[in-house]
């Protein structure tokens, strides 16, 4: 699966956009982009996939760039509530439903 | 959404006893559940692949001896820290998925190991 760079932190205003960045520049033509969060001390949380077109959903969008080599998760407008980490991890479809998980962005919302 | 549960929440104990951790999937079946291994202030790592009606399937590094998994059913898959020791204190997590794009966590269970 391909590598993922994020930056390592983040602050967002709260009710303001926060665009989470992602390179995945070796990523291949049969690898989806996966993004989750986590929340301090708890489980990871499922957010959103795309494979080349944009995604959107009751809670973010997922744009990704024409060439695939990068995406950007967009929470509309974020609340307390969404201050986190933030994984985007890309992975080839099959059998196997492994996640390999990067860093992630700590994404700050500040009131 | 489906439902992980995960059952201790938390758990503290003395070095060299073991430790069972359930995880339940509450609402659909799973043939496949994850455990992993979360350290402060660094990602998950996954630990072992947990199958129903087969041996589990361990990542490099993590002794299988150590780190007993019995998929006892599809709703059922356990972890038991054997003798445990400081360094097995963490923040261990369960998953399963529900289709070929979504995983579901369960809430985690804080060992310490005293």
């Amino acid at each position: 699966d391909a590598k993922t760079t994020q930056p390592p932190s983040m602050d967002c205003a709260e009710g303001r956009a926060a665009n989470l960045p992602c390179n995945h520049s070796t990523i291949s033509g049969n690898e989806y982009v996966y993004w989750y969060r986590q929340i301090h001390s708890q489980g990871p949380q499922y957010i959103i996939h795309g494979l080349k077109n944009n995604e959107t959903n009751e809670m973010a969008s997922l744009i990704i760039t024409e060439d695939r080599k990068s995406s950007t998760l967009i929470l509309p407008h974020a609340t307390l509530r969404d201050t986190a980490v933030y994984y985007c991890i890309v992975r080839v479809l099959g059998s196997n439903y492994q996640l390999i998980w990067g860093a992630g962005t700590k994404l700050i919302i500040k009131p | 959404g489906a439902v992980v549960s995960q059952h201790p929440s938390r758990v503290i104990c003395k070095s060299g006893t073991s430790v069972k951790i359930e995880c339940r999937s509450l609402d659909f079946q799973a043939t496949t559940m994850f455990w992993y291994r979360q350290f402060p202030k660094q990602s998950l790592m996954l630990m072992a692949t947990s199958n129903e009606g087969s041996k589990a399937t361990y990542e490099q590094g993590v002794e299988k001896d150590k780190f007993l998994i019995n998929h006892a059913s599809l709703t059922l898959s356990t972890l038991t820290v054997t003798s445990a020791h400081p360094e097995d204190s963490s923040f261990y997590i369960c998953s399963a998925p529900t289709s070929v794009h979504e995983q579901f966590f369960g809430p985690g269970t804080r060992l310490t190991v005293l």
